[in-house]
């Protein structure tokens, strides 16, 4: 069973384009939670998915940062307009119902 | 709304010997989850241990053990016999039992095994 998967594990973009962060969850999973880590800090929560439905965006910022889950197909967070201040790592998890999340390796953004 | 926090930004231990990495939590919720990660260079979030609050014995996985004080909101990781391999950052992590909820993190402690 293959874990939960990111894509690209790096990214570098310039300031002002767009970046496209894909997470597909562990097979047999239907939450995805994605999470963000400045330097030299803890995981900080954005957003929580399930199929086709966004359950929680308490932490993702409002302007620029959107994400999705299709029924077919990874989740993608995707942030417009990138800024420095988005330089961070990515992280996705996964989880069955009402149970642990596993996590993917991350996507490191750096931008430009 | 639940906080996490960890004391000890950095620690260091000889290698085959023992140390605690500390983290208290301050929630008003009965039923939770607590949680130890693992963040070596490679940055992967490993899963290290896990606590369920209504649970009063205290988690082990072989050299990992955890103290777990609910009333004190207390939930120290000790690593023993400390081998070169498990120098990497540490998060403690805490999740309501609540269906699916968002884990919060501490702001980890980096933990240096010294030959």
């Amino acid at each position: 069973n293959a874990g939960v998967m990111q894509n690209p594990r790096h990214l570098v973009r310039r300031r002002g384009q767009e970046a496209r962060l894909r997470c597909s969850p562990m097979k047999g999973h239907s939450h995805v939670y994605w999470y963000r880590q400045l330097p030299e800090e803890g995981l900080k929560f954005m957003v929580y998915l399930q199929k086709e439905n966004i359950i929680d965006e308490s932490g993702m910022p409002k302007e620029r940062f959107s994400a999705e889950f299709p029924k077919e197909g990874p989740s993608i967070l995707r942030i417009q307009q990138v800024v420095r201040g988005d330089s961070a790592a990515y992280f996705c998890a996964s989880s069955p119902r009402f149970s642990e999340q596993f996590f993917g390796p991350g996507t490191r953004l750096t931008v430009l | 709304a639940q906080t996490v926090t960890q004391s000890q930004p950095e620690m260091s231990v000889q290698e085959a010997e023992t140390v605690t990495l500390s983290c208290t939590y301050d929630t008003s919720e009965n039923n939770y989850y607590l949680f130890w990660y693992k963040q070596p260079p490679s940055r992967q979030m490993i899963l290290v241990i896990r606590q369920e609050a209504y649970k009063q014995q205290n988690a082990t996985e072989n050299r990992f053990s955890v103290n777990f004080q609910k009333a004190a909101k207390s939930f120290s990781l000790k690593i023993s016999d400390s081998q070169l391999g498990d120098t990497a950052m540490y998060f403690c992590a805490f999740m309501l039992d609540s269906g699916n909820t968002p884990l919060v993190f501490g702001k980890g402690t980096r933990l240096s095994v010294i030959a």
